[in-house]
């Protein structure tokens, strides 16, 4: 199992460009989540999923999208990019049943906007 | 809305002494994890806790949920120079749903051997 991958590692964007963040998970998790990561602080829930075709707001979810058609897939997709979403993105998935399980950790995606 | 604190921010010691990171939940918990990022790396899930007053133990390290489950702590003894990293708590409120944990802001634990 390859786990939860996303691409890409890295990326530079200019202010108002748009992009995707991809994330796909190969363990069947029901639930899937986006986290964003900026320095010296934890990690704050952006949007999550609780299964295939529903998703959710998080704590911090403006100027960001996601969708879910797949329960392997969980893209975010930035809009108009601002220098404020400058931060470490991290794509995790668990399988809830009773209570919120282990989350598991793709490796992250360094975003930053110029 | 829910709030996780984690003291200290940060703490360096000397490779073989111990460590200890404490964990305050604004709000009765259902239950909470601890996790570890190496440097550059991602959150690595370490353990959860459930019962009120429960301890665990994995080798060196001993995590404590209160008897109020509204605290939570991590003991390292005899700290290596492998434990160096940030090790956040991230909690699930009594009344919240199921997917929900909220983070602390993490203790970077830099050891030096």
């Amino acid at each position: 199992n390859a786990g939860v991958t996303q691409t890409p590692k890295f990326r530079i964007l200019k202010i108002g460009q748009s992009m995707t963040l991809q994330c796909t998970q190969d363990m069947n998790h029901n639930y899937m989540y986006w986290y964003r990561q900026d320095p010296g602080m934890g990690l704050k829930l952006i949007y999550y999923s609780v299964g295939a075709g529903i998703t959710d707001k998080g704590e911090v979810p403006n100027g960001y999208n996601v969708s879910r058609s797949t329960t392997e897939d969980f893209p975010l997709r930035l809009e108009l990019a601002a220098p404020s979403q400058t931060s470490v993105y991290f794509c995790a998935s668990s399988y809830v049943s009773g209570g919120p399980g282990e989350q598991f950790f793709g490796p992250g995606t360094r975003l930053t906007v110029l | 809305g829910q709030q996780v604190m984690q003291i200290p921010q940060y703490q360096h010691v000397q490779e073989g002494e111990d460590f200890t990171t404490y964990c305050n939940s604004s709000t009765t918990l259902s239950n909470i994890q601890w996790y570890k990022q190496r440097p550059g790396g991602h959150p690595v899930f370490l353990i959860q806790l459930v019962k009120s007053g429960e301890v665990k133990k994995q080798k060196r390290l001993t995590f404590q949920f209160g008897e109020a489950k509204k605290n939570s702590s991590l003991h390292i003894t005899a700290t290596q120079t492998t434990d160096v990293g940030t090790y956040f708590c991230a909690g699930q409120d009594s009344g919240g749903s199921n997917y929900k944990l909220t983070f602390g802001k993490g203790t970077l634990l830099t050891v030096n051997p």
